[in-house]
């Protein structure tokens, strides 16, 4: 069975402070593993797709990373607006079924 | 270009009664999912659908039925609603491999 786990729950960090969230899994043969960003009242925003270990992408003040095991998201110099609940989720290969999802980290940043 | 809508935004059913609720996508995507968000959990998967016709269960589908008769419409519905059905529900499309997500539909069950 294909697992996620998110750590940690929640964080709040100031404005400008660095820091990282971890996504954890254990998937039968990955296919992709997904990162999105979702706000009160909203869908999640897809936000990036890493497929092997070694991988990583960039977008703006976040950047993710994959080994064969977990997931980070670094965010660098975070601002009030990057405030959200970031979500990790994986997809089997071979799967055209769903994502499996973590519970994912609620991050606050406050000026 | 919308991308993923749902209707209702927003519903209040009784114990008992049945809905249907409707997602349509305009990205051509063959695939097309349901899923359900609750508090402390992660959103798990419902029912999907790979193609026009088509439909499949994912991880919790008991007390759902879903339809894909057209390729960017996917309905889901709950025959005999339960307050255990009361969650957010989220309908996703995607082509070969991001799931896009639509803004989500609020459903409570008294």
């Amino acid at each position: 069975e294909d697992q996620v786990t998110q750590s940690p729950e929640a964080l709040r960090l100031q404005e400008g402070e660095s820091s990282s969230l971890n996504c954890s899994y254990t998937v039968s043969g990955l296919r992709g593993l997904f990162w999105y960003r979702q706000d009160p009242g909203k869908g999640p925003e897809f936000l990036f797709t890493l497929y092997s270990a070694g991988e990583e992408k960039e977008k703006e003040r976040l950047k993710a990373t994959l080994t064969k095991k977990e997931s980070f998201l670094h965010i660098t110099a975070p601002k009030p607006e990057d405030s959200a609940t970031y979500l990790c989720a994986v997809q089997a290969r071979g799967g055209a079924d769903g994502l499996t999802f973590g519970k994912g980290t609620h991050l606050i940043i406050q000026p | 270009n919308a991308g993923v809508t749902q209707t209702p935004k927003f519903r209040v059913l009784k114990t008992g009664q049945s809905m249907t609720l409707l997602c349509a996508q305009d990205m051509n995507h063959e695939y097309m999912y349901w899923y359900r968000q609750d508090p402390g959990m992660g959103l798990r998967l419902i029912h999907y659908s790979v193609g026009e016709g088509t439909t499949a269960k994912g991880e919790v589908p008991d007390g759902y039925n879903v339809s894909r008769l057209k390729k960017q419409n996917f309905l889901l519905g709950l025959e005999s609603a339960a307050p255990s059905q009361t969650s957010v529900y989220f309908c996703a499309s995607s082509g070969r491999e991001t799931q896009y997500f639509g803004p989500g539909t609020r459903l409570l069950v008294l």
